[in-house]
């Protein structure tokens, strides 16, 4: 099984929180976050391996997440904001820092 | 600051016929690029990578050139096929800072090869 993302959709209203659920490729344990903003390219979120996060992206800190012991990892975005309507796609690979990243169908996160 | 380029945003070719996507990019600590394509509502899909070690890379029908003086590469696909017709994305990386292989992508190509 390929990444598994939840949910497909969401809908929020501004100031809301959302969080968003990523599993991993069974035995990869580095999963990184993206986020597709309309009419732009996939911007870099977040890296998570080994239940650390090893690096961010140029995001405020209300995008935050976590890593679980079983590799999935979660995206919180607090204060939700209009502009945070996008596609978040979530990513894995097999060996952190080298080796293509696989990714999930994504998330569509709606603000209204 | 911009440090993968597509400067086309949009590409049409005719069934059969070579497809060539290009990207450019700024930074010379690249050191590794992918290119991978996506279909609305869907993740981007792994297509070929290239190492700044090789100049060329070749899977199936699908090429790709680096030219590292020129800090260019290239994404050939050889017949273009109608299910080819997706959005086209360049990455790159620096894997050999050790720190992160966070992907840095370009903005895009929409590829439509017409029957």
């Amino acid at each position: 099984a390929g990444v598994t993302q939840t949910p497909r959709y969401l809908i929020k209203t501004r100031g809301q929180q959302a969080t968003l659920r990523c599993s991993p490729i069974s035995g990869h344990t580095s999963v990184y976050w993206y986020q597709q903003a309309l009419g732009l390219g996939l911007q870099f979120l977040l890296w998570y391996d080994e239940g650390e996060e090893r690096n961010r992206g140029n995001f405020p800190p209300r995008f935050s997440g976590r890593q679980f012991p079983n590799y999935s990892s979660e995206l919180n975005v607090n204060a939700l904001e209009l502009e945070d309507s996008a596609l978040y796609l979530c990513a894995s690979a097999l060996v952190a820092g080298i080796g293509e990243q696989f990714f999930g169908p994504g998330t569509r996160l709606t603000v209204l | 600051d911009q440090q993968v380029k597509q400067n086309s945003p949009s590409l049409s070719v005719q069934e059969g016929r070579i497809s060539i996507l290009n990207c450019d990019y700024t930074n010379s600590m690249f050191d590794y690029f992918l290119w991978y394509k996506k279909y609305p509502a869907e993740g981007p899909t792994f297509l070929i990578s290239i190492s700044s070690i090789k100049d060329k890379n070749e899977d199936g029908r699908f090429t790709v050139f680096l030219n590292k003086s020129a800090k260019h590469l290239s994404l050939h696909i050889v017949p273009s096929q109608p299910g080819d017709s997706a959005v086209y994305f360049c990455a790159a990386s620096a894997r050999g800072g050790g720190a992160t292989n966070k992907l840095i992508f370009g903005t895009g190509t929409l590829l439509a090869v017409q029957p």
